[in-house]
């Protein structure tokens, strides 16, 4: 079934450098990749999001890299900062008309370090 | 903020009880979803609503169920409570039948403990 794998579970960076999550999606007709940001007692937050026809996308201090042929994308924050603090996921779906589900990973605790 | 309000904030109840948790979309949003967060399986999707009509569904227990009403508020009901369904439950909203071209906005989710 679709499935998507996102790794590191934890990462933890001095403030200034930066961090990099990454992410294996299993459907190949997925094309839309979402990124969240979720920070203690709140819901998770859109961040940046790209679609398949693009194959990079930045905002700011945030960019998501996408590789269709090896099914990954992964974002890239630079110049962290300690509110950068928070547990980040990807996820991956299929463009629905009709309506249609988003798939998680697992989250990447990110900690940064003043 | 949002402006996906989710009530209650915290539910602690009993094996084999009943309950009902309630959200309101952003204002002018047509969709509905309900996700579930537990720490071994991560965020689930349950099911998704739009201008009252089911649209799509996934991992969701037919112990479970939801309605989207006239006013767009959705309520997710779920009974026969286990100690396995203990998690955050989410909702959220988009302004769309699809969030490929209007985003998931997510509210803070209602904790629920099940003794």
């Amino acid at each position: 079934g679709e499935n998507v794998e996102q790794h590191p579970s934890t990462l933890s960076v001095q403030e200034g450098d930066s961090a990099v999550i990454k992410c294996t999606y299993s459907d190949s007709a997925s094309n839309y990749f979402p990124w969240y940001k979720q920070e203690l007692g709140k819901g998770p937050q859109l961040i940046i999001d790209i679609r398949s026809n693009v194959g990079e996308k930045k905002d700011q201090r945030i960019a998501v890299t996408l590789n269709k042929t090896a099914k990954h994308f992964s974002l890239h924050i630079t110049e962290t900062q300690p509110e950068d603090s928070a547990v980040y996921f990807c996820a991956a779906s299929k463009e629905y008309n009709q309506g249609g589900k988003l798939i998680f990973g697992q989250g990447t605790e990110l900690s940064v370090k003043p | 903020d949002s402006g996906v309000t989710q009530t209650p904030k915290h539910l602690i109840t009993a094996t084999g009880q009943r309950v009902t948790l309630r959200c309101s979309p952003r204002s002018g949003d047509l969709s509905v979803y309900w996700y579930q967060q537990s720490l071994d399986q991560g965020l689930q999707f349950l099911i998704q609503y739009y201008n009252g009509e089911e649209r799509a569904k996934g991992n969701i227990l037919e112990r479970f169920s939801a309605q989207q009403f006239p006013d767009l508020h959705s309520e997710l009901n779920l009974s026969s409570l286990e100690l396995g369904d203990s998690a955050l439950y989410f909702c959220a909203s988009s302004a769309t039948v699809s969030f490929y071209n209007s985003p998931l906005h997510f509210g803070n989710g209602t904790r629920l403990t099940v003794t």
